[in-house]
């Protein structure tokens, strides 16, 4: 089984440059993660989709940065203009989507992002 | 206080020793419990989830969780070097998606 498909893997760009991430999840997952990670620091929520539906945005920094999963499956984050301090890891994980809190979620391999 | 607190470490452990990870967790309402590894430069890899009070165990790891302590553990028996990673503890509230600890560095001298 294919896991969380993430690209690209690396991606430089200068400040105030638009850059976006595109992720593909496990096959049936229907709930879907972007986490940002800094060095040295565990991964933290930007946004989740259960199908399409984005339903926790609240740490997603919506001046600049922007999310979609228009067929509930494939999603792309999106950051413009980009700014030195965006500089990290972006993390997209998956889960079945079951209700209740014991969805083991996996992850891509991640795009790291340099900002000059 | 953080939400999720680990010890940065590094943890030190020689060749074949149980290392001990630790981590306890703020919201008493937390219901599920992960802990993943961390290779430098990779992304984070589940390798035990824990639910109810006790010890979980799958071949050299063991996962123990006592919520009234809200204290959640990752035994490794017999360590190896390639057991040398960094282990991230998350925990689900039902709030919101995981939240993690910064991670404990373990470290695995031949």
């Amino acid at each position: 089984e294919a896991g969380v498909v993430q690209s690209p893997r690396y991606k430089i760009i200068e400040k105030k440059q638009p850059v976006a991430f595109w992720c593909n999840p496990i096959s049936g997952h229907n709930t879907l993660y972007w986490y940002l990670q800094n060095l040295g620091q565990g991964p933290e929520l930007l946004i989740r989709y259960e199908n399409e539906e984005a339903v926790d945005d609240s740490q997603l920094p919506k001046d600049r940065f922007s999310a979609e999963r228009l067929k509930g499956v494939d999603s792309t984050l999106k950051i413009q203009p980009a700014e030195l301090g965006d500089s990290a890891v972006y993390l997209c994980a998956s889960s079945l989507g079951r209700r209740g809190l014991y969805n083991e979620q996996f992850f891509g391999p991640g795009t790291r992002l340099t900002v000059l | 206080q953080k939400e999720v607190e680990q010890n940065s470490g590094p943890l030190s452990v020689p060749e074949g020793a149980i290392a001990s990870l630790n981590c306890t967790y703020s919201d008493r309402g937390s219901q599920s419990f992960f802990w993943y590894r961390q290779y430098s430069g990779k992304s984070p890899e589940l390798i035990m989830s824990i639910y109810s009070n006790g010890d979980k165990e799958d071949g050299r790891f063991t996962a123990q969780l006592n919520k009234a302590s809200q204290y959640v553990s990752l035994l490794i028996r017999d360590s190896q070097p390639s057991d040398s990673a960094t282990y991230l503890c998350a925990v689900n509230t039902g709030r919101r998606a995981l939240t993690f600890g910064s991670g404990t560095r373990l470290q695995v001298q031949p």
